[in-house]
């Protein structure tokens, strides 16, 4: 069984375009992440979802939108999308929020933006 | 803020010999440290963490680590490689702040050669 799985695993797509990645994890976890790792993988937090409620917000462009129908679910939507969108997206869980609760990833989608 | 370096780009190595891949961070309060893994076109593993007691931590494959709170390292070791350890290596750290503050190191590539 996947932990958190997350879907499609590749995605490739025109400028302009919109798309939604969704993220399900199975782990009965109270916390969710999405994170972007650019080509250079370097590894960036965007959001942060606690019991349905967004509890961290990263400076990212509100053509980026999260939602989380319930915790065990956090999709993202992506609007007009650009060039500079291409990257790897990581979805992941935690326990909850307290500093020493390991991360469970996803095995990421990778956005090709043309 | 909590920030985090890991030294080296890239660390080439031959199979059987020992490996140390170098974290240090910079906080002004208690941390919590963590090594993952990531393994080509997959997500991220924990391989282990420190929280708190004992300084010198066991994690998955072998691995362990040493936490030097007064050189603010957090260096990851290997007695003897394999080829399948080959895959990047991240550091993080977070802070009481919460696991949703988990800041990452850039990566480093451990490759081993046969």
């Amino acid at each position: 069984d996947t932990a958190v799985s997350q879907t499609p695993k590749y995605l490739v797509t025109q400028m302009g375009n919109d798309k939604s990645i969704k993220c399900e994890q199975n782990l009965g976890h109270d916390t969710m992440y999405w994170y972007k790792q650019d080509s250079k993988k370097f590894l960036k937090i965007m959001f942060s979802y606690n019991n349905k409620e967004l509890i961290i917000n990263e400076t990212v462009p509100n053509r980026f939108s999260p939602k989380s129908p319930d915790k065990a679910h956090l999709n993202l939507h992506i609007n007009s999308l650009e060039l500079g969108d291409s990257a790897v997206y990581f979805c992941a869980s935690s326990q909850n929020t307290v500093g020493g609760s390991p991360l469970h990833f996803g095995n990421g989608t990778r956005l090709t933006v043309t | 803020a909590q920030s985090v370096t890991q030294l080296d780009s890239q660390v080439p190595v031959f199979e059987e010999a020992p490996v140390e891949l170098r974290c240090n961070y910079s906080s002004s309060v208690s941390v919590y440290l963590f090594w993952y893994v990531q393994y080509p076109n997959q997500g991220l593993q924990l391989l282990l963490k420190y929280l708190s007691g004992s300084t010198l931590v066991k994690g998955i494959n072998g691995f362990e680590a040493e936490f030097n709170k007064s050189q603010t390292s957090f260096h990851l070791r290997k007695p003897s490689v394999h080829i399948s350890d080959t895959a990047e290596y991240f550091c993080a750290v977070t802070d009481g702040g919460g696991a949703q503050k988990l800041v990452f190191g850039q990566g480093t590539r451990l490759t081993i050669n046969p």
